[in-house]
C-alpha cells in the first residue's frame, strides 16, 4: 500500500541553524501539506502546495519557512533560523484530490536546543 | 472560520466497555468533509474515516461506528467491547470544500486509554 514517507525521524539542531524537512508524498497525489504538533497539543496547518505553489499558509508559517518541491518525488520544508518555540513534530501530508483523504506521513521529531 | 471542539480530554475506561468520543464543528460552508484519525502512542496519525457534510448516514466499521448529527453539528466516534490496542489520542477534523488544496481544521484530541 503507498505510503508518505518523512526523513530524518528525529532531528535535533542548535537553535540558528537552518532544518530542511523532507517528504516523499504518494506517487500519484497531487496536493501537499505540513503540519505541525507541539509535544501534547493538536494538531496544527502549516501549509498546503499544489502546482509547484503554495495555495494557503497559516499565521505560523511566517518568513523563517519555505516549501519547495525540488524534484517530482520529494517535498521540502525548510526552517532558515530555527528558534526554541520550533520543537514539534512536523507531518508531512498528501492527497489525490482537494478534498480527499489526506494521508500523513510518520512524522519528523524536530528539536531545537 | 472553522473550529472542531472536542470537549472531552481524556478518557479512560476497562476493556469491553463501549466508548463514546465526542466531536463539534462550525463552519459557514455547506459542503465540508469530516475526518477521524488516530494517533497510537507511536505517533503517526491513521485515517480512519472521511464523510461528506451530505451523507447523513451513520457508519458501522467493525467495533467502529460514526454517528453524524448536521442538525447539532456533531460527528461522534464510538467504540464497542474497547480493546487495550484502542489506546490512543483521537483528532476530529475539518475541512471546507472550494478551490485548491483544503487545510485540515483539527480538534484538541481526546486521549482514549483502555485499562486491562
Amino acid at each position: 500500500e503507498p505510503e508518505v514517507t518523512q526523513t530524518p525521524s528525529h532531528q535535533v539542531t542548535q537553535m540558528g541553524q537552518e532544518v530542511i524537512l523532507r517528504c516523499v508524498p504518494i506517487s500519484n497525489h497531487l496536493y501537499f501539506y505540513w503540519y505541525r504538533q507541539i509535544l501534547g497539543q493538536k494538531v496544527e496547518f502549516l501549509v498546503s502546495f499544489y502546482n509547484n505553489e503554495i495555495s494557503e499558509k497559516s499565521e505560523i508559517f511566517d518568513d523563517q519557512f519555505s516549501v519547495e518541491r525540488p524534484d517530482g518525488s520529494n517535498f521540502t520544508l525548510k526552517i532558515r533560523s530555527t528558534k526554541l518555540e520550533d520543537s514539534a513534530m512536523y507531518f508531512c501530508a498528501s492527497g489525490g484530490l482537494p478534498t480527499d483523504t489526506q494521508y500523513f506521513g510518520p512524522g519528523t521529531r524536530l528539536t531545537v536546543l | 472560520a472553522q473550529k472542531v471542539t472536542q470537549a472531552q480530554t481524556e478518557i479512560s475506561v476497562v476493556e469491553k466497555e463501549d466508548v463514546t468520543l465526542d466531536c463539534v464543528y462550525e463552519t459557514r460552508d455547506t459542503t465540508y468533509y469530516l475526518f477521524w484519525y488516530k494517533q497510537p502512542p507511536s505517533g503517526e496519525l491513521v485515517f480512519l474515516i472521511r464523510r461528506n457534510s451530505f451523507d447523513e448516514q451513520n457508519e458501522i466499521s467493525g467495533r467502529y461506528s460514526w454517528n453524524f448529527q448536521k442538525s447539532t453539528s456533531s460527528f461522534n466516534f464510538t467504540i464497542t467491547a474497547s480493546q487495550v490496542v484502542d489506546s490512543a489520542v483521537y483528532f476530529c477534523a475539518l475541512s471546507e470544500a472550494g478551490r485548491g488544496a483544503q487545510k485540515l481544521v483539527f480538534g484538541q484530541g481526546t486521549r482514549l486509554t483502555i485499562n486491562p
